[in-house]
């Protein structure tokens, strides 16, 4: 089945770029995400990436996408300390009136001043 | 900025009990989505919903789950009998359309004793 894996912990210096990265299985995939929960809240989106490209860049956001080997990932150039959160990788597959997110645990970013 | 909400942000039920879980998705959107968050584990599709009915649903979402929209704000979540193995926190998404991008409420965090 489809399955979506990242590492748990990243641990940066303020300053720094953060580099999170993603495998995931499923080859149908179409587009990938990024999303962010900070402490006690929900569930942000981040950026976004659709399976026919391979780099998308937003301000400080790089996303890379290695189709191939099923490789994505997310680089936070000077990182800050409200980065600190966990980010989480999804995928969708295009199925129908349904696209369905299938995720990964999660890799929490430690930001050290 | 709109943006899809969600009540209450906690509640605490004894095992056996109703509950319904709150989510008004952003206005005009069309796709909603109920995924949940057991503790320590990935974020798990639980339902999808278009078009005043069921697009799918996972494994998980059996006969003691429901989920309506009541009007044309509301879309909730009804779990008839609840179980200890029900605790986790429950996200509201919702999109403008199939291909688009799921924006996620802040989450119900659901104990249940």
């Amino acid at each position: 089945g489809e399955d979506v894996e990242q590492s748990l912990f990243l641990s940066v210096r303020e300053g720094d770029s953060s580099v999170i990265n993603c495998t995931y299985t499923d080859s149908s995939s179409t587009y990938l995400y990024w999303y962010k929960q900070e402490p006690g809240a929900g569930l942000q989106l981040l950026t976004y990436i659709f399976s026919n490209m391979d780099m998308k860049q937003d301000q400080r956001l790089t996303v890379l996408l290695n189709k191939k080997d099923k490789h994505l990932s997310l680089r936070i150039a000077d990182t800050q300390t409200g980065d600190s959160a966990i980010y989480f990788c999804a995928e969708s597959t295009d199925a129908g009136n349904n696209r369905k997110l299938i995720w990964g645990l999660g890799t929490s970013l430690a930001v050290n001043p | 900025e709109p943006e899809v909400t969600q009540t209450p942000s906690h509640q605490v039920t004894q095992m056996g009990q109703e509950v319904i879980l709150r989510c008004v998705p952003i206005s005009n959107h069309l796709y909603f989505y109920w995924y949940r968050q057991i503790l320590g584990q990935k974020v798990e599709f639980l339902v999808s919903f278009y078009n005043n009915e069921i697009s799918e649903k996972s494994e998980i979402f059996d006969d003691q789950f429901s989920v309506e929209r009541p009007d044309g704000s509301n879309f909730t979540l009804k779990i008839r009998s609840t179980k200890l193995e029900d605790s986790a926190m429950y996200f509201c998404a919702s999109s403008n359309g199939v291909a688009d991008t799921q924006y996620f409420g802040p989450g119900t965090r659901l104990t249940v004793l």
